[in-house]
């Protein structure tokens, strides 16, 4: 069974800039998750779907993040404009449903360096 | 707002010996727990967890223990292998997976 699929693995840029990242979760999973891990700190969920409908946003910055989860399968995170305390890793996860064992699948991650 | 903490960020054991990670969590709310652990430049993976209505869960050599009159629970590595070295992360929900909050991680080093 495939796991969770992000892309790009890596990306630089200049603050100001903007960025998208791709996630694509297991098959059939309903849940798709993005969390920031900011060096030295725990996972921070950004936003929740289930399936392409927001469960939760609460902690997204919606002046420059976004993300979207078209057809309730692939998902993209774009940060535009980028600011140096964005670097982090932005995991995408997955679950089988909402209000099942609490079990997510990680991706390997998306590692984002603003310059 | 750090509803989940985990206060050690490294620990060193010897290899064969017993590894105990610990988590504390803020939130009465929080009625599943669970520990994932993570390689370098992989993501995350599930290991263990723990429904609030036990108070021990044990999966081959990994055991969790929760108290939750302290709101406090920990991971038992038994015995100690150098595949473990990792970090190991305590997670917390409440309603399910809504809302998982996650602690800093602490490093575990298993020396041979």
């Amino acid at each position: 069974e495939a796991g969770v699929a992000q892309s790009p693995r890596y990306k630089i840029i200049e603050k100001r800039q903007s960025v998208a990242f791709w996630c694509n979760p297991i098959s059939g999973h309903a849940t798709l998750y993005w969390y920031q891990q900011i060096l030295g700190q725990g996972p921070k969920l950004l936003i929740q779907f289930q399936n392409n409908g927001v469960v939760d946003d609460s902690q997204l910055p919606k002046d420059r993040f976004s993300a979207e989860r078209l057809k309730g399968v692939d998902s993209t995170l774009k940060i535009q404009p980028a600011k140096l305390e964005d670097s982090a890793v932005y995991l995408c996860a997955s679950s089988l449903s909402t209000g099942t064992t609490g079990e997510l699948f990680f991706g390997e991650g998306s590692r984002l360096t603003v310059l | 707002d750090q509803q989940v903490k985990q206060n050690s960020p490294s620990l060193s054991v010897q290899e064969g010996r017993i590894s105990i990670l610990n988590c504390d969590y803020t939130n009465s709310m929080f009625d599943y727990f669970l520990w994932y652990k993570k390689y370098p430049a992989e993501g995350p993976t599930f290991l263990i967890s723990i429904s609030s209505i036990k108070d021990k869960n044990e999966d081959g050599r990994f055991t969790v223990f929760l108290n939750k009159s302290a709101k406090h629970l920990s991971l038992h590595i038994v015995p100690s292998q150098p595949g473990d070295s990792a970090v190991y992360f305590c997670a917390a929900s409440a309603n399910n997976n809504n809302d998982m909050r996650f602690g800093a991680g602490t490093r575990l080093t298993v020396k041979p």
